[in-house]
């Protein structure tokens, strides 16, 4: 079972909707997570860690579930410039390494 | 500027040559990472180190050698590199993770696209 799990989409909304990913992780040892954002094949960058109470930071949301071991990431009126790859990275309480997920792809339509 | 640097860019080589990718940050971060992207398979780390002369395997060390004798470098080395190993490699670095807590963002290299013929 791979260790952490997305929806890849793609994911094609018009602008200003609202959009929801999922990311499903098999380990409950895990501790940190985070979603990264990826354009075009270019290097990820943090788009938000993720903290148990959950957390916004503008027109985004972060949620983490450990009894149904999920983290969501909600897209709030979106924006063209929101069209990217998103990323789901767990990493374990007990281990150095970083898992990521295959990615979701969103494409923002005017 | 803050920044984690990989060179080079883009390699062609051929099936059994020697090469090295290299990878730099300036931030004074502990702990660096190498993974590689694959279409349908995401990111997988290859190696990690914690902090100078100390490494570990990831996910998918095998034809892959690192060293780290310096904090601030991270060479990824393929001894005798295979079509398998044709990828997208990216360097990270972030400081460690404290003792509680969660870990810290990770900073990526621009990457480096590698095609072994």
């Amino acid at each position: 079972r791979k260790e952490v799990e997305q929806d890849p989409g793609p994911f094609n909304v018009p602008e200003g909707a609202t959009v929801a990913f999922n990311c499903t992780y098999s380990n409950s040892a895990s501790q940190s997570f985070f979603w990264y954002r990826q354009d075009c094949r270019k290097e990820p960058k943090l788009l938000m860690s993720v903290y148990s109470s959950g957390n916004e930071d503008g027109r985004f949301t972060a949620q983490l579930n450990r009894a149904s071991q999920y983290i969501s990431l909600l897209i709030r009126d979106s924006k063209l410039s929101d069209s990217a790859t998103y990323l789901c990275v767990v990493n374990r309480r007990t281990g150095n390494q970083f898992y990521f997920g295959t990615g979701t792809s969103l494409t923002v339509i005017p | 500027e803050a920044q984690v640097t990989q060179n080079p860019r883009y390699l062609i080589t051929v099936t059994g040559k020697k090469l090295t990718v290299t990878c730099s940050q300036n931030m004074n971060h502990e702990y660096m990472s190498w993974y590689r992207q694959d279409p349908g398979l995401g990111l997988r780390q290859i190696y990690y180190s914690m902090n100078v002369e100390v490494t570990d395997k990831g996910d998918v060390p095998e034809g892959y050698k690192v060293s780290r004798k310096e904090k601030r470098n991270f060479p990824l080395i393929l001894e005798s590199p295979s079509p398998n190993q044709t990828s997208l490699y990216f360097c990270a670095s972030s400081l460690n993770q404290p003792t509680s807590g969660s870990w810290y963002e990770q900073y990526f290299g621009p990457g480096t696209r590698l095609t072994v013929t």
